[in-house]
């Protein structure tokens, strides 16, 4: 099946300091969707691009669809404690899938000790 | 702002007896899937429905699951015969396909299959 490669796995940052995360597919999507999961809830949609090359922001945080459709990227601004959790990428496709999601595996976001 | 609910919140089962997830999509909401995701992993697709059929499943849905939208709020999600492997949260996801193409995640339920 497709398979969607997000990295960093994880990453530790100190508040203030921003940070990037990616997601790189063999497989093109029409939409790609950013959500950020926090511990024992569901994942919480950020951002979502529908259009190759779209870059998109929401407060402190700015997405790209990559002009391939097949990667995407997120950018969190001068990060902040609560920025810390979970995020996943999704890339969705239309047609026959009627929209089903497939998830990267996820960059847990730490804060630095 | 409207949300997807889900219940219950945990489900702790005996291994081989059924369970019932229940969840209540976005009212304006045409299309809902179910997901799953094993404790540490990525969510997966399990199945998406629309206009009272299912549209699409992956291999995980296999003949244990099936799904039911019994009435205009309900979508459930029943696992027949439950195994140890079953344990995970299910998330329920409803969609607007007619404005946006963005799914909205119920908070989800944990399953515990002992």
């Amino acid at each position: 099946g497709q398979q969607l490669n997000q990295s960093p796995q994880s990453m530790f940052i100190q508040e203030g300091e921003d940070v990037s995360m990616n997601c790189t597919s063999s497989s093109i999507f029409n939409t790609w969707l950013w959500y950020k999961q926090d511990p024992g809830e569901g994942p919480v949609l950020l951002i979502a691009l529908y259009k190759a090359g779209e870059l998109t922001s929401n407060g402190r945080l700015t997405a790209q669809f990559g002009i391939t459709r097949k990667d995407s990227f997120l950018n969190i601004s001068a990060s902040i404690p609560s920025d810390v959790g979970i995020y996943f990428c999704a890339g969705q496709r239309y047609g026959g899938s009627q929209g089903n999601l497939i998830f990267g595996k996820g960059t847990k976001l730490s804060v630095k000790p | 702002e409207p949300e997807v609910t889900q219940t219950p919140s945990h489900q702790v089962t005996q291994m081989g007896q059924e369970v019932i997830l229940r969840c209540v999509p976005i009212s304006n909401h045409l299309y809902f899937y179910w997901y799953r995701q094993i404790l540490g992993q990525k969510v997966e697709f399990l199945v998406s429905f629309y206009n009272n059929e299912i549209s699409e499943k992956s291999e995980i849905f296999d003949d244990q699951f099936s799904v039911e939208r019994p009435d205009g709020s309900n979508f459930t999600l029943k696992i027949r015969s439950t195994k140890l492997e079953d344990s995970a949260m299910y998330f329920c996801a409803s969609l607007d396909r007619e404005y946006t193409d963005t799914q909205y995640f119920g908070p989800g339920t944990r399953l515990t299959v002992l």
